[in-house]
């Protein structure tokens, strides 16, 4: 089991730029989402996904995409990229059950993004 | 609209020291879900620990326990006999009851930079 999967581990992007990061879990997990960590301001949500074709935004979803077409795989596209978005970014997945309870996430080791 | 809080950005404390976490949520939810999940140094997270707000037993797991006060809104964090690997931010997490659609978003708080000096 590899868990949660991202690459890249670290990308430098000029203002402007677009790319992607991936996101992969094995667990067969329906719950995923992306976040981004900030320098004393924890994690923030930028969006979320419960299943393949269902997606919502989070806290921050300005200047992300993302979409869901496998339950393995939750990419997250900066569509213009600004230095606002330099920032860690986190992976996440969790199993969803039947009932009420919110799992536990397993998180991806994280992209540390930079844009110049 | 949820909210955590931990005022203690950072601690440090020698080890073997005691050392308590603080954690302070707002929610609207009558049955909601607290967690705490450990930043090493490495920079993944790690699930400590999910509590649900009709269970209010502190928990004890080693070093670590959890005390959840439900009449202030808290839920701290102790760690007994502090040791050096214990050093990490420390995250508290709060979760709606999967009831509706993204209702199980988590929301964090800053955290809580711990440093176990030898």
């Amino acid at each position: 089991n590899a868990g949660v999967t991202q690459t890249p581990k670290f990308q430098v992007l000029k203002t402007g730029q677009s790319m992607t990061l991936q996101c992969a879990q094995d667990m067969n997990h329906e719950y995923m989402s992306w976040y981004r960590q900030d320098p004393g301001m924890g994690l923030r949500l930028i969006h979320y996904s419960v299943g393949a074709g269902i997606t919502d935004q989070g806290e921050v979803p300005n200047g992300y995409n993302v979409s869901r077409s496998t339950t393995e795989d939750f990419p997250l596209r900066l569509l213009s990229a600004a230095p606002s978005q330099t920032s860690v970014y986190f992976c996440a997945s969790s199993y969803s059950g039947t009932g009420e309870v919110p799992y536990e996430q397993y998180f991806g080791p994280g992209t540390r993004l930079t844009v110049t | 609209a949820q909210k955590v809080t931990q005022a203690q950005t950072e601690i440090s404390v020698v080890e073997k020291e005691d050392v308590t976490l603080d954690c302070v949520y707002e929610t609207r939810d009558t049955t909601y879900y607290l967690f705490w999940y450990k930043q090493p140094p490495s920079g993944e997270l790690v699930f400590l620990i999910r509590r649900n707000s009709f269970d209010e037993q502190n928990e004890i797991s080693g070093r670590y326990s959890w005390n959840f006060q439900k009449s202030t809104s808290s839920f701290n964090f102790t760690i007994t006999a502090s040791q050096v690997v214990d050093s990490a931010v420390y995250f508290c997490a709060l979760s709606g009851a999967r009831l509706n659609f993204g209702n199980e978003k988590l929301t964090f708080g800053t955290g809580t930079r711990l440093t176990i000096i030898p």
